[in-house]
């Protein structure tokens, strides 16, 4: 089976910086996701990471550790509307592709 | 382009009763795979259609069942409704069945009494 751990909610201030993080355990790993959600709305793609390191992508930048089973999100320069929740999903090769998600970080972005 | 399009948008249906989800791909994407996603947690994994068969099953018992059509179009089907078996359901498809290329619906709040 697969443990994906993630903070359940984090607040922080427009115009900031916000780390969330996400630990993982698995075998056979084939990518790790992150997916943003707004209330009542689909999930929608953000990132994913299969190698080591940091990948930007505008004010969104993720970063992965296949050896410590550990992922980071990062927003920078915080707008109201990045208040949502963040899904960090992890596929795996013995499941057959499926996405294996966490519980989803809960973002409040305040003025 | 129509992205990944969930049919209804919300449902009541009453314990002991059967449900019927549908879900039209995105275009040029030939799997969907169906998540449950309980309130305040993150998606889980029911099962994935490609080529017409169900090819990959989470941990979900057998009242949950699914379809694809030619079109790869697909429904999710649940008989014997639980309360437990609220949740929004969310389809998701894919160029293949890898999950590099998904493509969520806004689902289907499925609301059991």
């Amino acid at each position: 089976g697969q443990n994906i751990d993630q903070p359940t909610e984090m607040t922080a201030t427009e115009g900031a910086i916000v780390q969330i993080n996400c630990t993982y355990q698995t075998s056979g790993f084939n990518g790790l996701f992150w997916y943003q959600q707004h209330a009542g709305e689909a999930p929608t793609f953000l990132s994913y990471n299969v190698l080591d390191g940091l990948e930007e992508k505008g004010r969104f930048s993720s970063f992965l550790s296949r050896s410590k089973g550990y992922s980071y999100l990062l927003l920078k320069e915080l707008q109201m509307k990045d208040s949502a929740s963040y899904l960090c999903a992890v596929s795996n090769s013995n499941s057959g592709y499926a996405l294996n998600f966490g519980k989803g970080t809960s973002l409040l972005v305040t003025p | 382009d129509a992205g990944v399009t969930q049919s209804p948008t919300h449902l009541i249906k009453t314990r002991g009763q059967q449900v019927t989800l549908r879900c039209s791909p995105k275009s040029g994407h030939d799997t969907v795979s169906w998540y449950q996603q309980a309130l305040g947690q993150g998606p889980q994994f029911i099962f994935q259609y490609y080529e017409e068969e169900e090819r990959q099953r989470g941990n979900f018992p057998d009242r949950f069942s699914g379809h694809q059509f030619p079109n790869y179009s697909s429904e999710l089907n649940v008989n014997a409704l639980l309360l437990g078996d609220s949740a929004l359901y969310l389809c998701a498809s894919s160029p293949g069945q890898g999950a590099k290329g998904y493509t969520f619906g806004s689902g289907t709040r499925l609301t059991v009494v």
